[in-house]
């Protein structure tokens, strides 16, 4: 059974500072997709990024970056000179694609506040 | 373009009542789900559809609990009868997805369910 695990519940920063939100995942699979989104106060989800299993390179979007690294199932998100409008709720998330029909698998989810 | 979208956005019950919660996917896409939001259990998938079929709803916490899909872009999640534990955030997304790949999930904004 696939697994992810966001042992952060909650961080606290102060704008400027960089963050990294740690995501843990268990799977057999070899082929399988990995994901972010975040939650804004708003209540949406909002899709962040996605990686399939074969591609580990990492990958930055602005101020955000993403660290995947198979040799200890991780899929790490660092977030650079966070702003309050980070302030958010962000959800790591697997999904195992071989079947053809697979489904996300969400982590608990970690608490971001950013305090100006 | 419109994203997905639900309705009600707010529902408030008594214990005992019906609930209907209604999703309009993104045109074009073949995958629709349900999930559930709550503190406790975090993002919980429900149920999904594919090309209009129910292809798993072993997350469908027991009878009172039964989805639809008559059309490409409508699905209905209901609640017969409702109890307070149902209170929860529902969430219906759309995805296109094909074999052997996953396509990101297009979240709706939600519907807030207590019953009281």
């Amino acid at each position: 059974a696939q697994k992810v695990t966001q042992a952060q519940t909650e961080i606290s920063v102060v704008e400027k500072e960089d963050v990294t939100l740690d995501c843990v995942y268990e799977t057999r699979d070899t082929t399988y997709y990995l994901f972010w989104y975040k939650q804004p106060p708003s209540g949406e989800l909002v899709f962040l990024i996605r990686r399939n299993s074969f591609d580990e390179q990492n990958e930055i979007s602005g101020r955000y970056s993403w660290n995947f690294q198979k040799s200890t199932s991780s899929f790490n998100f660092t977030i650079t000179a966070s702003q309050v409008v980070d302030s958010a709720v962000y959800f790591c998330a697997l999904s195992e694609g071989l079947r053809g029909y697979s489904t996300l698998t969400f982590g608990k989810g970690t608490m971001l506040l950013v305090s100006p | 373009d419109a994203g997905v979208i639900q309705s009600p956005r707010h529902e408030v019950t008594e214990m005992g009542q019906e609930v209907t919660l209604r999703c309009k996917p993104i045109s074009g896409h073949n995958s629709l789900f349900w999930y559930r939001q709550t503190m406790m259990r975090g993002l919980e998938l429900l149920i999904y559809f594919n090309n209009n079929v129910p292809i798993d709803d072993s997350g469908m916490p027991e009878d009172r609990f039964s989805a639809k899909m008559p059309n490409a872009s409508f699905s209905t999640l209901k609640i017969q009868p409702s109890e307070p534990r149902d209170s929860a955030v529902y969430f219906c997304a759309s995805s296109f997805i094909t074999s052997g790949s996953t396509g990101e999930l297009f979240f709706g904004e939600g519907s807030r369910l207590t019953v009281l």
